[in-house]
């Protein structure tokens, strides 16, 4: 069992190039979130999903786009990357929501210069 | 504006003996609250969570205490382990309708041997 598996673990960007980070679950979880760390922070909500085809904003959803297709995959796509944007990023899933303990991936780190 | 603090970034403590890791909330309308422990490369995992009905919950080594008049949780780890070293995230939520976990900037805890 799988879980929450992120593609890739690591890369680096220049400003203004496009990328899409990979995110894809196995537990048949309907909420997908992503969330952004960065370095002595806390976790900030970019988007999220309850279902398949339908995504919201977070708090920090500015330069990102997201789509759900599927119940197993929630890619996250970065336009004009920005070194604003240099940052760890964790996919995570759960059941039925936030009163739920969530199921993180590894994350992915990300460099932009 | 951090509605979520937790102000020590480390914390020592000689394995055997009590961890004690603190949080403060300002948001009177966060109803629940959880534990996440995160090691070195890996993706956060849920520890233990605590209703705002209750004032205390338990699992195993690990008990969170919730005083809403202080807006103050804390999470006892006892006894500590080497293995338990980790930072570790306090988050929060307002429940019903939201999607959102805020999560605070996490608390570095090291258990030596």
């Amino acid at each position: 069992n799988a879980g929450v598996t992120q593609t890739p673990k690591f890369r680096i960007l220049k400003i203004g190039q496009s990328m899409t980070l990979q995110c894809t679950q196995d537990m048949n979880h309907n909420y997908m979130y992503w969330y952004r760390q960065d370095p002595g922070m806390g976790l900030k909500l970019i988007y999220y999903s309850v279902g398949a085809g339908i995504t919201d904003k977070g708090e920090v959803p500015n330069g990102y786009n997201v789509s759900r297709s599927t119940t197993e995959d929630f890619p996250l796509r970065l336009e004009l990357a920005a070194p604003s944007q240099t940052s760890v990023y964790f996919c995570a899933s759960s059941p039925t929501g936030v009163y739920d303990g969530y199921t993180f991936g590894s994350g992915t780190r990300l460099t932009v210069v | 504006d951090q509605q979520v603090k937790q102000n020590s970034p480390s914390l020592s403590v000689q394995e055997g003996r009590i961890s004690i890791l603190n949080c403060d909330y300002t948001n009177s309308m966060f109803d629940y609250f959880l534990w996440y422990k995160k090691y070195p490369a890996e993706g956060p995992t849920f520890l233990i969570s605590i209703s705002s009905i209750k004032d205390k919950n338990e699992d195993g080594r690990f008990t969170v205490f919730l005083n809403k008049s202080a807006k103050h949780l804390s999470l006892h780890i006892v006894p500590s382990q080497p293995g338990d070293s980790a930072v570790y995230f306090c988050a929060a939520t307002s429940g019903a309708g939201s999607y959102q976990l805020t999560f605070g900037k996490g608390t570095k805890l090291s258990v030596i041997p």
